[in-house]
């Protein structure tokens, strides 16, 4: 079961900025904090991911918490293309991913 | 640098039949992994192969095998198919079992 509790939906206007968040309270000392998308009618995208300080890259950034309990996935200037449902997962190095429901991110334009 | 390819992307089979789907990694990458969506639920792990040999599992019966050729493509095999494998087939490879995965675009199977 996925390891991770993230809202099932949420919404953004174009050119504004977007905060994913989510919830992981039983995250372990080697759990890596992964963010995939998935884009209609795609496979999932990798975006980002992080072990405890904030990672910043092309695409997004990460935001982890100090007790690493929670994360946000930030999307500085989101546009119509952000629109997907992203995923954050928990990974140590010798698992496999185990995605949830994900949320829905809709941007409006 | 070709991404991770799949064919076929759409296919119609009926309950009882078997069916192949198949992977091919992108270049350089050793490790195929396999997961099934469902509508409106996020992918499921099949099972994932690194150098052609299964390195693990998901909660999928025997029916579901697949295999990893030299070249690190890769099949998956579904046999007695079921109505309830109607789903999106998705294929992942990474440069190593614990590396980055990297999508391909699935196919989308129907099982009438």
């Amino acid at each position: 079961d996925a390891k991770t509790t993230q809202p099932n939906s949420m919404e953004s206007n174009e050119e504004e900025p977007v905060h994913l968040p989510c919830n992981h309270s039983t995250i372990s000392g080697t759990d890596y904090i992964h963010w995939y998308r998935q884009l209609p009618s795609q496979g999932p995208e990798y975006v980002i991911h992080g072990l405890t300080s904030n990672v910043n890259n092309r695409m997004a950034s990460l935001a982890i918490a100090e007790d690493r309990k929670s994360s946000t996935l930030i999307l500085h200037r989101a546009t119509l293309r952000d629109a997907a449902v992203y995923y954050c997962i928990l990974r140590s190095r010798s698992e496999k991913l185990v995605f949830g429901k994900g949320t829905k991110l809709t941007v409006n334009p | 640098e070709t991404g991770v390819t799949q064919s076929p992307t759409h296919l119609i089979k009926t309950r009882g039949q078997q069916v192949t789907l198949r992977c091919s990694s992108q270049s350089g990458h050793n490790t195929v992994s396999w997961y099934q969506q469902a509508l409106g639920q996020g992918p499921q792990f099949i099972f994932q192969y690194y150098r052609e040999e299964e390195n693990g599992r998901g909660n999928f019966p025997p029916r579901f095998s697949g295999l990893q050729f030299p070249n690190y493509s890769s099949e998956l095999n579904v046999n007695a198919l079921e109505l309830d494998d109607s789903a999106l087939y998705l294929c992942a490879s990474s440069l190593g079992a614990e590396e980055t995965q990297y999508f391909g675009p699935g196919t989308r199977l129907l099982v009438l």
